[in-house]
């Protein structure tokens, strides 16, 4: 069956940067965008980007770009999400998800990651 | 990208049908027929009910349905059930490779 399995639960400090990892499996990865969407405490969904686990290629949204990066590992079905310069403010729950390529719509998510940026 | 715009809550007795609305520009909702509807349970991951604005994927209940008008798109929940108590979330692709949600909808079964 299909699954997206998200790394564990992060700390950070602000100012400091935080890799969030997505393992696919039970279908073909590379048939499918990964995305990348966060929701802070009670707040709702904000979009991030997506890669292409095909070709590598990214997209990101305008307000993370410069501070988001998104890559993939073939071999193991892994993307990731790097996160820099954090702030309070990014203290929320990321959540991969991933979209067949040509729609436009998230058929699975991970399970969510909590990232906590506190001093 | 801005948000898009849905109501903060609705609710309903069981049994009874509801309506939530989402709200976008002619940027997004109003100039692609790839609007989604997603439902969230506290603590968990969203869940997808609808894709291309009124598409049921399999294993969910044909009491979820959709629609598009204009700038709006509409989720309806017909007899409303105690499990369908959850946030619901509606997404547009925006174009340029990027989406926008909806704020959320908390709905409530009295």
């Amino acid at each position: 069956q299909v699954q997206l399995v998200q790394s564990g639960a992060e700390v950070k400090k602000p100012g400091a940067s935080v890799k969030v990892s997505c393992k696919a499996s039970g279908y073909t990865f590379t048939g499918y965008f990964i995305h990348w969407v966060r929701q802070a405490p009670g707040q709702g969904l904000e979009y991030m980007g997506w890669i292409n686990p095909n070709s590598g290629g990214t997209n990101y949204a305008q307000k993370f770009q410069g501070r988001v990066t998104m890559t993939r590992d073939t071999s193991t079905s892994t993307a990731d999400m790097e996160l820099s310069r954090l702030g309070s403010d990014d203290t929320a729950v990321y959540y991969c998800a991933r979209v067949r390529s040509g729609s436009s719509y998230f058929d699975y998510w991970g399970q969510g990651t909590l990232v906590t940026v506190s001093s | 990208q801005s948000a898009l715009t849905q109501p903060a809550s609705v609710s309903g007795s069981p049994g009874q049908s509801i309506t939530i609305s989402c709200t976008g520009t002619s940027n997004d909702v109003g100039n692609y027929k790839l609007v989604s509807w997603y439902q969230q349970h506290p603590g968990k991951a969203p869940k997808l009910l609808i894709y291309e604005v009124s598409k049921r994927p399999s294993g969910v209940s044909n009491r979820f349905s959709g629609s598009k008008s204009g700038n709006t798109a509409s989720l309806t929940i017909s007899g409303l059930q105690a499990e369908d108590e959850a946030d619901y979330y509606c997404c547009s692709y925006a174009g340029s490779s990027t989406y926008a949600f909806g704020i959320g909808t908390k709905v409530t079964v009295l």
